[in-house]
């Protein structure tokens, strides 16, 4: 067990819906990333958020959006859903985006919400 | 751009013979770690090792082990009399060193181990 928590961890929706993902990081954890793990385009990188704020952003569509709340839980939300947005969504914690000492933090993951889009 | 080739798709053994796991990567940073994660059946990533641009020192770790060589640009890691438990998929990971430090995954290698 990572610390890190996703829910639901299944999600059946269909096209042009909405859904919220969410991830609770790990005890002390600043940091939250999102990654997508889909098929044809393999674990990608959607958004890194440190302390409530955005930090980086990767492949990430418009129709998708994140946010960090004071509490650092991480919500990630889908909207417009398509059939090729089904995937397995990750979100990782790491305790920081080290910044200024080169040191880059490990990332543990969540067991992943696996999104299916009819 | 950081990219993380892993060329092999599926590796095939038997029970407690050894499997090695090629990952290679490319980056213009000097400053860089390495990773690998295992996704078992279940599908979650569970993180095995991190190794940093300065540290070519190889690591063993039980049946674990993992050979960088930064001349070859490669972070190879090998199972020791592989158990079926070892049945996944291994990915290799890369990260900058510095802020903003997402992971770029290489396609990831599926290990069946047969009983």
């Amino acid at each position: 067990d990572s610390g890190v928590t996703q829910t639901p961890k299944h999600l059946i929706t269909a096209t042009g819906q909405r859904v919220t993902l969410r991830c609770s990081p790990r005890s002390g954890d600043l940091s939250v990333y999102w990654y997508q793990q889909s098929l044809d385009q393999g674990l990608q990188f959607l958004i890194h958020y440190y302390n409530g704020e955005e930090r980086a952003k990767g492949n990430i569509l418009e129709r998708f959006s994140a946010q960090q709340f004071p509490d650092l839980h991480s919500e990630l939300n889908l909207s417009s859903l398509e059939l090729g947005d089904s995937a397995l969504y990750f979100c990782a914690s790491s305790v920081n985006p080290s910044s200024t000492s080169g040191r880059s933090d490990t990332q543990y993951f969540g067991p992943g919400t696996r999104l299916t889009v009819l | 751009a950081q990219k993380v080739t892993q060329a092999q798709t599926e590796i095939s053994v038997v029970e407690k013979e050894d499997v090695t796991l090629d990952c290679v990567y490319e980056t213009r940073d000097t400053t860089y770690y390495l990773f690998w994660y295992k996704q078992p059946p279940s599908g979650e990533l569970v993180f095995l090792i991190r190794r940093n641009s300065f540290d070519e020192q190889n690591e063993i770790s039980g049946r674990y082990s993992w050979n960088f060589q930064k001349s070859t640009s490669s972070f190879n890691f090998t199972i020791t009399a592989s158990q079926v438990v070892d049945s996944a998929v291994y990915f290799c990971a890369l990260s900058k060193g510095a802020a903003g430090n997402k992971l770029t995954f290489g396609g990831g290698t599926r290990v069946l181990v047969k009983p």
